[in-house]
């Protein structure tokens, strides 16, 4: 158990469904991201959030819609996605920026397949 | 661009055996850390590695970095079948903001 929670475990949405991806953290953590790993891909930075306002967003597409209402709190809203997003979401958060040797604490992540 | 690449991407060991992984990255770092994901499931952080050390230890990990070759290993010794894993090292880059960037991962198996 590594503190971030994140749910559903499990989705699979068609592409004209809207669903949400929720993230928790109670480690007191400034920095909040998300990740989408695809098979033998790297895993891809999508979005930095940092004392709750959006610092990155690594050129996601609109179809991806992150909210960070608190600094607790992550959610990432879906919507008329592709089957090429199907991927492992995970989110992430830490203490400080990683350029400062901070370690970040992952979630289990979300299967995602998009039918 | 993606930054670190670990090297092999695949290793079966038998338990008892070293296994040694590497990183190679391509622009120069504030740290370097690596992770641990079990199938499916979220990374766990294993060790961070700042640009000014060389070596580092924790338990049966070793990690070793050269910034002149911009490269970093690790050793887990005397493997054990709970070991099987990927194992991705993660690169902060200087002069970056918080970007954290993650390699392809090696795929490690111990063979009980």
């Amino acid at each position: 158990e590594t503190g971030v929670t994140q749910t559903p475990r499990h989705l699979v949405m068609g592409m004209t469904n809207k669903k949400s991806l929720k993230c928790e953290q109670h480690l007191g953590h400034n920095a909040m991201y998300w990740y989408k790993q695809s098979a033998k891909k790297p895993l891809e930075l999508m979005f930095v959030y940092n004392f709750k306002e959006q610092t990155e967003n690594n050129s996601v597409p609109s179809r991806f819609s992150p909210e960070c209402p608190n600094s607790s709190h992550l959610f990432l809203h879906l919507h008329t996605l592709q089957p090429e997003d199907s991927a492992l979401y995970l989110c992430a958060s830490s203490q400080d920026r990683p350029i400062r040797g901070t370690e970040a604490f992952f979630g289990q992540g979300t299967r995602l397949t998009v039918v | 661009s993606q930054q670190g690449e670990e090297d092999p991407q695949a290793l079966s060991i038998q338990e008892g055996e070293n296994a040694t992984m590497n990183c190679s990255y391509k622009t120069s770092i504030n740290n370097l850390q690596w992770y641990r994901q079990n199938s499916g499931r979220g990374l766990v952080h294993l060790i961070l590695i700042r640009s000014n050390e060389r070596e580092k230890h924790s338990g049966r990990l070793r990690v070793t970095l050269d910034t002149s070759k911009k490269s970093s290993s690790l050793l887990i010794t005397a493997s054990r079948a709970a070991d099987t894993a990927s194992y991705f090292c993660a690169t902060a880059h200087s002069g970056g903001y918080q970007k954290v960037t993650f390699g392809i991962g090696t795929k490690l198996q111990v063979i009980p």
